[in-house]
């Protein structure tokens, strides 16, 4: 059974610069969540998407945004890149949410911004 | 606001010994508790998870739980080098289902 598969793994973008992060979640998986992770800030919850609709949401501003599409893979919008995005950008995915004992993650993409 | 705090460490035991990782948070509501270990450049795999009061075991791996205390811990007997790696102490609650992470604790298994 394939894992959560994230594109692109690595991502250079200057500030000011919009990007976008696809995570296809493992089969027959509904529920997919992201995560922000820095050294400073460890690793902090950003949405949840269950069933296209945003179930949860963390405390990052607007400029974070994201939606699920019908086949359950999700992506994540980051607009008006700042420093302080450069950051690993995982996202995990589980059957339904409230299952985070079966909630297995994505190798992450690690975005850059200078 | 959810807090989940662990020490940073890094923690470090020889092979063999227990290696005990600690983490409280703040949130009486929580109901869930998760270990996650992250190997360096890797992501996040679950490890252990514990709902009730109490001792949980999982082969070499126990995970401890005290919501009197909003303590919980995690200790990996005999523990091997490929043990080296952070712990994540995750919290969840309530009917949002949201995970709450501390920022680890970083183990050494000295051979």
């Amino acid at each position: 059974k394939a894992g959560v598969t994230q594109t692109p793994r690595y991502l250079i973008k200057t500030r000011g610069q919009q990007v976008t992060l696809s995570c296809s979640p493992i089969s027959g998986h509904r529920s997919v969540s992201w995560y922000q992770q820095t050294p400073g800030q460890g690793l902090q919850f950003l949405f949840e998407y269950f069933s296209e609709t945003q179930r949860n949401k963390g405390n990052f501003p607007g400029r974070f945004s994201g939606r699920q599409f019908s086949n359950s893979r999700s992506e994540m919008n980051v607009s008006t890149l700042e420093l302080g995005d450069s950051a690993l950008y995982l996202c995990a995915s589980s059957f339904q949410p409230g299952r985070s004992y079966e909630q297995y993650f994505g190798p992450g993409t690690r975005l850059t911004v200078t | 606001q959810k807090e989940v705090e662990q020490n940073s460490g890094p923690l470090s035991v020889p092979e063999g010994a227990i290696a005990s990782l600690n983490c409280t948070y703040s949130d009486r509501g929580s109901q869930s508790f998760f270990w996650y270990r992250q190997y360096s450049g890797k992501s996040p795999e679950l490890i252990m998870f514990i709902y009730s009061n109490g001792d949980k075991e999982d082969g070499r791996f126990t995970a401890q739980l005290n919501k009197a205390s909003q303590y919980v811990s995690l200790l990996i007997r005999d523990s091997q080098p490929s043990d080296s790696a952070t712990y994540l102490c995750a919290v969840g609650g309530g009917s949002n289902y949201k995970l709450t992470f501390g920022k680890g604790t970083l183990l050494t298994v000295n051979p």
